[in-house]
């Protein structure tokens, strides 16, 4: 199915620094959704976005809902070495069912 | 909140045989199961979204004779792999819906075919 554009695939960063990674998509959301997974496991919701234009923050993490609704990002600051994972956006079109559409996921490696 | 666990976690099944896996939501009730699959290095690509007591929906692709889901009541889902093959060697993730914006996933089972 359908996958939204997901950058950078990968990153390698040193602790402390800040992360960003966006993800696009030729199609409207009504949520937007990203979610973290860790080797062998299943992803977790990190933040959930509802509303067009909301910015919304989780301890270090930050994500927006673009205007457009056809887009998001996620930040993170002063990354640490438990950072590391694999970032994943998923958006939700209640037009479809409540499916979840996924981006291609954003590798995250950090040194400390 | 929003428990949702998996077992088995992992599973090795000789080829031909069938492998159960459940998904639980622990603690809500969820009205919409999804079955994911995903392959190494890759993201999740969705088998099949199931609603407690009517069948299962399957995206294009996904035979639905081979992977039999059943959602039986709004805290359960099983999807069996019938007479599996190596091919069938994957990431199992279910995922949990209590309404209609968020999802909560499983911690996934590694099943593996010899």
């Amino acid at each position: 199915g359908q996958q939204l554009n997901q950058s950078p695939q990968s990153m390698f960063i040193q602790e402390g620094e800040d992360v960003s990674m966006n993800c696009t998509s030729s199609s409207i959301f009504n949520t937007w959704l990203w979610y973290k997974q860790d080797p062998g496991e299943g992803p977790v919701l990190l933040i959930a976005l509802y509303k067009a234009g909301e910015l919304t923050s989780n301890g270090r993490l930050t994500a927006q809902f673009g205007t457009t609704r056809k887009d998001s990002f996620l930040n993170i600051s002063a990354s640490i070495p438990s950072d590391v994972g694999i970032y994943f956006c998923a958006g939700l079109a209640l037009s479809a069912g409540n499916m979840l559409t996924f981006g291609g996921g954003t590798r995250l490696m950090v040194k400390p | 909140g929003a428990v949702v666990s998996q077992h088995p976690s992992r599973v090795i099944c000789k080829s031909g045989t069938s492998v159960k896996i459940e998904c639980r939501s622990l603690d809500f009730q969820a009205t919409t199961m999804f079955w994911y699959r995903q392959f190494p290095k890759q993201s999740l690509m969705l088998m099949a979204t199931s609603n407690e007591g009517s069948k299962a929906t399957y995206e294009q692709g996904v035979e639905k004779d081979k992977f039999l889901i059943n959602h039986a009541s709004l805290t359960l889902s099983t999807l069996t792999v019938t007479s599996a093959h190596p091919e069938d060697s994957s990431f199992y993730i279910c995922s949990a819906s209590a309404g209609p914006y968020e999802q909560y996933f499983g911690p996934g089972t590694r099943l593996t075919v010899t």
